[in-house]
């Protein structure tokens, strides 16, 4: 049984450029979220995902947004790369009725600005 | 606002030493709390879940304890050991109605083991 996968692995891009990244949830399950790592810092929330909307957002500005598909996996865009937005990005999958049940994290894409 | 602090930032001890790792919240309305483990460079592993009803979890040589009105957690290592080097983020979730709750989480503690 496949866990949660991301791809690329590792991305490098400039200011101002614009990238997408995505995830594939664990088998069976339907709410994805996004988290962002700056170095030397916990995860924090970007926003969520399930039956293809966005559920929950935390503190991101607009340049950030994401798509779910019917399959449930799931995309991260951001728009206007600022190098402040050089940081590891986390996919998480849950089902979403299973409450007392944690969130399984992918390996992460790391993105780098230049 | 939820806010978790882990101290200390990080930690380096003799193999073979029991050590304790500490984890605060500000807000004791938690639905439960996590601690996770993270490689440098990788993804996060799920160590423990204590419910907000349960006071502690143990897995192997891990013992993680819940005080919800003080609003603190420990994660306990007996006898540590080189392979238990990686940063241990602490994690609550305020939401219960779902398995959809963001997580909220610490800075994480940076331990290593040396041999």
């Amino acid at each position: 049984d496949a866990g949660v996968t991301q791809s690329p692995t590792h991305l490098i891009k400039t200011r101002g450029q614009q990238v997408t990244l995505r995830c594939s949830p664990k088998s069976g399950h339907d709410t994805v979220s996004w988290y962002q790592q700056a170095l030397g810092q916990g995860p924090q929330f970007i926003f969520q995902y399930y039956e293809e909307e966005e559920r929950q957002r935390g503190n991101f500005p607009d340049r950030f947004s994401g798509h779910q598909f019917p399959n449930y996996s799931s995309e991260l865009n951001v728009n206007a790369l600022l190098l402040g937005d050089s940081a590891l990005y986390l996919c998480a999958s849950s089902l979403r009725t299973a409450r007392a049940d944690t969130q399984y994290f992918g390996p992460g894409t790391r993105l780098t600005v230049l | 606002k939820q806010e978790v602090t882990q101290i200390p930032a990080a930690l380096s001890v003799p193999e073979g030493e029991n050590l304790v790792l500490n984890c605060s919240f500000t807000d004791s309305a938690i639905y439960n709390l996590q601690w996770f483990r993270q490689d440098p460079g990788k993804g996060l592993t799920s160590l423990l879940l204590i419910q907000s009803s349960q006071r502690e979890q143990t897995s192997g040589r891990l013992n993680a304890s819940l005080d919800k009105s003080s609003g603190r957690s420990t994660l306990y290592i007996a006898a540590s050991q080189p392979g238990d080097s990686a940063t241990y983020l602490c994690a609550v979730r305020t939401d219960g109605s779902s398995n959809t709750g963001k997580l909220i989480f610490g800075q994480g503690t940076t331990l290593q083991v040396k041999p």
